[in-house]
């Protein structure tokens, strides 16, 4: 059982726009903690996809975004693309477990 | 550019003792904190361990403390985790990662090592 709750699949087709939340706590999000999001593909390194609850390092395209609000977060990706296929993770802080990521959410472009 | 690699990982039997390494490259390592973060087959990411950079702060997931032990050479560019009477549940791809601090985000990533944890 994660502290981060996520659904566990989500899909859409080629171009649609599709959204993944990630549900805390009062002890994590809650609290004010910053949340962070990873794409993970499998037998590769996970990349960083938001920091900070919405910014966007050098290179992640425009296409993915991030919000956040009370003690949810949540990852928009528009123009969906076959490459987008993934299992996305977020992250945060928690006042009594130090570092928590979510259950995962595996991507399905139709 | 900035790289982990980790090694050290392969199978090791319940109740015996392994450490993984990660050597990074094209960072001044001894500016930031590291982790560890393990995913076992078919499950999630789960964090492991962070070290500040000095080596002065140390946390630990509540499934590993007691039994792991997250160490650094500075010197050497090196992050270590020292696993002790490992279980089964153990077994996973143990990832290297950098952050500033424990509530930053983790990058760049190493692509892992596995470690089997089998009688």
């Amino acid at each position: 059982q994660s502290v981060l709750t996520q659904p566990p699949s989500v899909s859409g087709a080629p171009g649609q726009r599709v959204t993944i939340s990630c549900t805390g706590s009062s002890s994590n999000i809650g609290a004010g903690y910053d949340v962070h999001w990873y794409q993970h593909l499998p037998g590769t390194a996970p990349k960083l996809l938001i920091y900070g609850n919405n910014n966007r390092p050098s290179g992640v395209p425009d296409r993915f975004s991030g919000s956040k609000s009370g003690t949810s977060a949540s990852l928009a990706i528009t123009g969906l693309q076959a490459e987008d296929e993934a299992d996305y993770y977020c992250q945060s802080y928690d006042s009594s477990r130090y570092v928590v990521f979510g259950g995962g959410t595996k991507l399905t472009v139709l | 550019q900035v790289q982990l690699v980790e090694s050290g990982g392969g199978v090791v039997q319940p109740g015996g003792s392994l450490r993984l390494s990660c050597v990074a490259s094209g960072f001044t390592f001894s500016n930031y904190g590291m982790n560890w973060v393990r995913q076992a087959p078919g499950k999630g990411l789960e964090w492991v361990a962070y070290i500040r950079h000095d080596g002065g702060s140390k946390y630990y997931a509540d499934s590993v403390k007691g039994r792991f032990t997250i160490s650094r050479d500075n010197s050497k560019n090196t992050l270590y985790v020292q696993m002790n009477s490992p279980r089964p549940e153990d077994t996973a791809v143990y990832y290297c990662a950098k952050s500033m601090y424990a509530y930053n985000w983790f990058d760049p990533w190493g692509q892992g090592t596995l470690v089997t944890v089998s009688s």
